[in-house]
């Protein structure tokens, strides 16, 4: 079974810009939750995805956008891009049903903002 | 965010020696996970545990769930250089009458091994 995929693996942006993230989640999982991992915070959550409805939030600003299709896959965006958004982005994906959520990660995103 | 007590933050040890990492919070949790992240790639799962004091093996790692649902360590056995890494414990709640279930991890113990 194939794992958790997410492209690109490196981004490199400037202040101002926008970046869109994808996210494939491991087959017949239906939850999809999003990271952002710096060397000084760990892992934050940002949000989770569970049937193209955002189901779980946390506590970041409105330029951290996201979405789901139908087929599962995930898009995170973050606009007006910050330097402080320089962090690997990660996206898990679980099962989403309550009674068994481990989530298994993908490779992550490199985001770079210059 | 809210982030569960992990320690060591960090450890150097011999190749051949045993590590022992835990993790502390003051919620109980319903399931304890813990994750090894190599440089640059995600975490990738080792070991999950779901009942209070299960015990689980997996190869040369051991882990267990706390009786309080309140703490879970992870032993290595024998470590060898490439258990070099970041490893993070992760906790779950659920809350199945608000239909919520909320993941915390670790601030991570990074581990190095000496050959």
């Amino acid at each position: 079974k194939a794992g958790v995929t997410q492209t690109p693996r490196y981004l490199i942006k400037t202040r101002g810009q926008q970046v869109t993230l994808s996210c494939s989640p491991i087959s017949g999982h239906r939850s999809v939750s999003w990271y952002q991992q710096t060397p000084g915070q760990g892992l934050q959550f940002l949000f989770e995805y569970f049937s193209e409805t955002q189901r779980n939030k946390g506590n970041f600003p409105g330029r951290f956008s996201g979405r789901q299709f139908s087929n599962s896959r995930s898009e995170m965006n973050v606009s007006t891009l910050e330097l402080g958004d320089s962090a690997l982005y990660l996206c898990a994906s679980s099962f989403g049903n309550y009674i068994e959520e481990t989530q298994y990660f993908g490779p992550g995103t490199r985001l770079l903002v210059l | 965010g809210q982030q569960l007590n992990q320690s060591p933050q960090s450890m150097f040890i011999q190749e051949g020696e045993d590590v022992s990492m835990n993790c502390t919070s003051s919620s109980i949790f319903n399931t304890w996970l813990w994750y090894k992240q190599d440089p640059g790639e995600g975490p990738v799962l080792l070991i999950a545990l779901y009942k209070a004091g299960e015990l689980t093996s997996n190869g040369r790692l051991t882990a267990q769930f706390g009786i309080t649902r309140k703490d879970s360590f992870l032993n290595i056995s024998a470590s060898i250089p490439s258990d070099v890494g970041i490893y993070f414990c992760a906790g779950i709640t659920y809350g199945r009458y608000s239909g919520t279930y909320k993941y915390i991890f670790g601030t991570g113990t990074r581990l190095k091994v000496l050959a």
